[in-house]
């Protein structure tokens, strides 16, 4: 059974940047056909797509985001990393990493961690 | 990319069935058959409940099924339960990013 498990700072300062890592068990994040995504939910609102690294090592990232994002994989590790430079208080959330299947959907989820930016 | 719009509350007694929606353009929704549905009880990850529009994930009630028309997505929960008290979520594939957009979500109360 595949398991996703995030970790990370969970007060980050604004203007800093945030580092999550997603650990991977239970499968190969090498495996063909996937893909590996961040994803996260302000406190009381909806989810919204942050990017997704794909099996051959290319990234795609929600256009709202892109200038501050950066997903990487170090496969040696099996796990993939986000992180989210010059945030604010408006990137307080709960972050979830993913594996996306072909057709954009998300089978395994991690537990997810708050991040929570302040001062 | 703009969020998919969803209602934000639907509710009903247990054992009728309701239908949420979810629309788009055709560049997501419309455009691809790559919709999928997410049930998400508080304080819990998002659960895989349809993908690729109509097909249920093994161990998914079946219940629970999606379909399409146009712009717009559909899940539907026949039988309504207690347990299918939570937040619903579509998403789709989206090519104005080459990514996955999500709706606003839909708070499902059974009386």
């Amino acid at each position: 059974q595949l398991q996703l498990q995030e970790s990370g700072s969970g007060l980050v300062k604004p203007s800093q940047t945030l580092s999550l890592t997603c650990a991977v068990s239970g499968g190969s994040i090498s495996s063909g056909g996937y893909s590996w995504s961040w994803i996260r939910q302000p406190p009381g609102k909806g989810l919204e797509w942050i990017g997704y690294i794909y099996h051959s090592g290319s990234t795609y990232y929600n256009p709202s985001l892109k200038s501050r994002v950066t997903i990487s994989v170090d496969r040696s590790k099996n796990q993939f990393s986000l992180k989210l430079s010059s945030v604010t208080a408006a990137d307080t959330a709960v972050y979830y990493c993913a594996r996306d299947v072909d057709t954009a959907h998300f089978d395994y989820w991690g537990q997810g961690t708050l991040v929570t930016v302040s001062s | 990319q703009s969020a998919l719009t969803q209602p934000a509350s639907v509710s009903g007694s247990p054992g009728q069935s309701i239908t949420i929606s979810c629309t788009g353009t055709s560049s997501d929704v419309g455009g691809y058959n790559y919709v999928s549905w997410y049930q998400q009880h508080p304080g819990k990850a998002p659960k895989l409940m349809i993908y690729d529009v109509s097909n249920r994930p093994s161990g998914v009630s079946n219940r629970f099924s999606g379909s399409k028309s146009g712009n717009t997505a559909s899940l539907t929960i026949s039988g309504l339960q207690a347990e299918d008290e939570a937040d619903y979520y579509c998403s789709s594939y989206t090519s104005s990013s080459t990514g996955v957009v999500f709706g606003g979500g839909t708070k499902l109360t059974v009386l």
